[in-house]
């Protein structure tokens, strides 16, 4: 069954600190994987995507890694800012109907 | 560009009434959908259209209805609204149906049956 599991499911750190958010999933076959950054009240906002050649993807302060063998993602969020408080959703493509598989996402909140 | 724009942002209905959320948007994406978010659980597929004039179902489509008859707007129907659809509902357009494309998501509409 294609799923799509994220760790922790909330996070609270001290303003300037870095964390890192997981992504495991058990999708096949592999298309690409997201990172979305969701505000309170409003909708998803991409910031990476990687395929499964791409190891690395960076947007800002914020850098995706993807091990396509051990189908692991993580989310690293250097020196947080108060703008990073969110919910960061894990999104995967699966391969031939492009399905796509949320997860649940990490509540992420930085405080001051 | 607008992007995409969802209205009303919040609605209350009663148990049985009907109602149509309404998405729009303005970048000619060809690839539009439905999601509903509730607390605990992963955005899900309520419904989704490849073009004007073509719909299909997603992960949950009971009780909801869809038309595409331009490609801007992709209104949602509620035909006998049930508790069980409070939650929070999300278009979402890009352009094209492939995985590889980013999906550019509207503010949301949060829905409250009682």
């Amino acid at each position: 069954k294609n799923q799509v599991e994220q760790s922790p499911q909330s996070l609270i750190i001290l303003e300037g600190k870095n964390c890192t958010l997981q992504c495991n999933y058990t999708v096949s076959p592999f298309s690409n994987l997201r990172w979305y950054k969701q505000d309170t009240g409003r909708g998803p906002v991409s910031l990476t995507i990687m395929t499964f050649s791409e190891n690395t993807k960076s947007n800002g302060r914020y850098t995706a890694t993807l091990d396509a063998d051990t189908k692991q993602s993580s989310l690293h969020i250097t020196a947080s800012q108060l703008s990073d408080s969110a919910s960061y959703i894990c999104v995967v493509s699966a391969g031939r109907d492009d399905k796509i598989i949320f997860g649940k996402g990490t509540r992420l909140h930085i405080l001051p | 560009n607008a992007g995409v724009t969802q209205t009303p942002k919040f609605q209350v209905l009663k148990t049985g009434q009907s109602m149509t959320l309404q998405c729009a948007q303005d970048m000619n994406h060809e690839y539009m959908s439905w999601y509903r978010q509730d607390p605990g659980m992963g955005l899900r597929l309520i419904h989704y259209s490849v073009g004007a004039g073509i719909t299909d179902q997603g992960e949950v489509p009971n009780g909801y209805n869809v038309s595409r008859s331009t490609t801007e707007d992709f209104p949602l129907r509620l035909l006998s609204a049930a508790p069980s659809q409070t939650s929070v509902y999300f278009c979402a357009s890009s352009y094209s149906a492939g995985a590889g494309y980013e999906q550019y998501f509207g503010p949301g509409t949060r829905l409250t049956v009682t």
